[in-house]
């Protein structure tokens, strides 16, 4: 089966760095998206990662190791708005383009 | 440029109903999906379609109807809600580049109650 594992819950301050970690044990990986979700509201999409490597968008870096099945997301300079939670999803070649998400991560920012 | 709605935002309904959620999408994109969102399990795929005509299973597609008659929309139908129905309904749509690796859009979600 499909497996895809974040941490549940994570808190940092205003200005802080956090990592977001995921890990993932599937078949036929095709790719790994980071989308951003606020309590309420649709996610939204932040960064995609198919080849090793770190790839970086402004505040928001994404890196991902394929022979270890692990991302992580990167926030630098969090504000408050960054409260939210963190969907790590992987898209698996058989399925299509359909995403098979983690259960999520929800990040709370403090001043 | 309206992107993807969905209707209704918010629906109660009862045991054994039948409920049809709409999702609308106006950038021509070929593929469409609709996932479920709930505490402890995250979005999960009931059924997705890749053009008009051509649907597919999900993760969870038991108990759940689509079809997709023209590329713009793509309802879902609950046949007879049950209480474990209910959740939050996003669809999603996206292009595709034939690789499959087309970032999903996903519309605002219907929050679906069935008591």
């Amino acid at each position: 089966g499909q497996n895809i594992d974040q941490p549940t819950e994570m808190t940092a301050t205003e200005g802080a760095i956090v990592q977001i970690n995921c890990t993932y044990q599937t078949s036929g990986f095709n790719g790994l998206f980071w989308y951003q979700q606020h309590a309420g509201e649709a996610p939204t999409f932040l960064s995609y990662n198919v080849l090793d490597g770190l790839e970086e968008k402004g505040r928001f870096s994404s890196f991902l190791s394929r022979s270890k099945g692990y991302s992580y997301l990167l926030l630098k300079e969090l504000q408050m708005k960054d409260s939210a939670s963190y969907l790590c999803a992987v898209i698996l070649r058989e399925a299509g383009t359909a995403l098979i998400f983690g259960k999520g991560t929800t990040l709370s920012v403090s001043s | 440029d309206a992107g993807i709605t969905q209707s209704p935002r918010y629906k109660i309904t009862e045991t054994g109903r039948q409920v049809t959620l709409m999702c609308h999408q106006t950038w021509s994109h070929s593929y469409m999906f609709w996932y479920r969102q709930d505490l402890g399990h995250g979005l999960r795929l009931i059924y997705y379609s890749a053009a008009a005509d051509i649907t597919d299973k999900g993760e969870v597609p038991d108990g759940y109807v689509v079809s997709r008659s023209k590329t713009e929309n793509f309802p879902l139908t609950l046949e007879s809600a049950t209480r474990s129905q209910t959740s939050v309904y996003f669809c999603a749509s996206s292009e595709t580049s034939g690789r499959g690796t087309d970032t999903q859009y996903f519309g605002p979600g219907t929050r679906l109650t069935v008591l």
